[in-house]
């Protein structure tokens, strides 16, 4: 079956404990990209990358990190997480930069007390 | 810089009327507009998307519409159903990284 999976779906941390959401998909996509969702706020790109080894900055990405190690995984890094990093995140892939079909996955939903 | 706007932010229609979104965008070189439905609790699904070269597009009860004159784009549902029940958002492509440019979403409300 055709898919992108994040884990953890949930997670509750504090201030400063480094932690990795991971993403993988098995669409052999070349694109993948980090989004946060925020009430009222839609959906805001964090990283993407077009391919391996190629990764980009988004509309938010203070405070976060990714890699593209694998073409199937894209972790999302957050080496000091804060408070305002609370958020719904969703990994999402396709075929070939942002103007093709985007699947998601089924999102991580952060806590940062 | 690049943007899209969308109204409303909250639409209430009555079970069986249509319902219209409305997307407007600032980068006139764009060329691709989906629209994505995010049910509650999951994730964003494409359900229609246009390109530049197309006015307009259906599949059964949903379309889009695309002014580019105006730089303006809509997403109509028709004979709306409960399962309609959703936040939809829209999005215009950017030519600068071709990355998409998200409208901030509109939770639309079918009331029985």
């Amino acid at each position: 079956e055709a898919q992108v999976t994040q884990n953890p779906r949930y997670l509750i941390t504090v201030t400063g404990k480094k932690l990795t959401v991971t993403c993988s998909q098995n669409m052999n996509h070349e694109y993948m990209s980090w989004y946060r969702q925020d009430p009222g706020l839609g959906l805001r790109q964090i990283y993407y990358s077009m391919n391996v080894e190629v990764t980009d900055k988004g509309d938010v990405p203070e405070g976060y990190k990714v890699s593209r190690k694998e073409k199937r995984n894209f972790p999302l890094i957050l080496e000091s997480p804060s408070p305002n990093q609370t958020s719904l995140y969703f990994c999402a892939s396709s075929r070939g930069q942002g103007t093709h079909t985007q699947y998601f996955g089924p999102g991580t939903r952060l806590t940062v007390l | 810089g690049e943007n899209v706007e969308q109204h409303p932010s909250t639409l209430s229609v009555q079970e069986g009327d249509s319902a219209v979104i409305k997307c407007t965008y600032s980068d006139s070189a764009s060329n691709y507009f989906p629209w994505y439905k995010q049910e509650l609790g999951k994730r964003p699904q494409l359900i229609i998307d246009i390109r530049s070269n197309v006015g307009e597009k259906k599949d059964q009860r949903i379309a889009v519409t695309l002014n580019k004159t105006a730089k303006h784009f809509s997403l109509h549902i028709t004979e709306t159903q409960p399962e309609d029940s959703a936040v939809y958002f829209c999005a215009a492509s950017s030519k600068s990284n071709y990355q998409l440019i998200w409208g901030a979403g509109t939770k639309l409300i079918i009331k029985p």
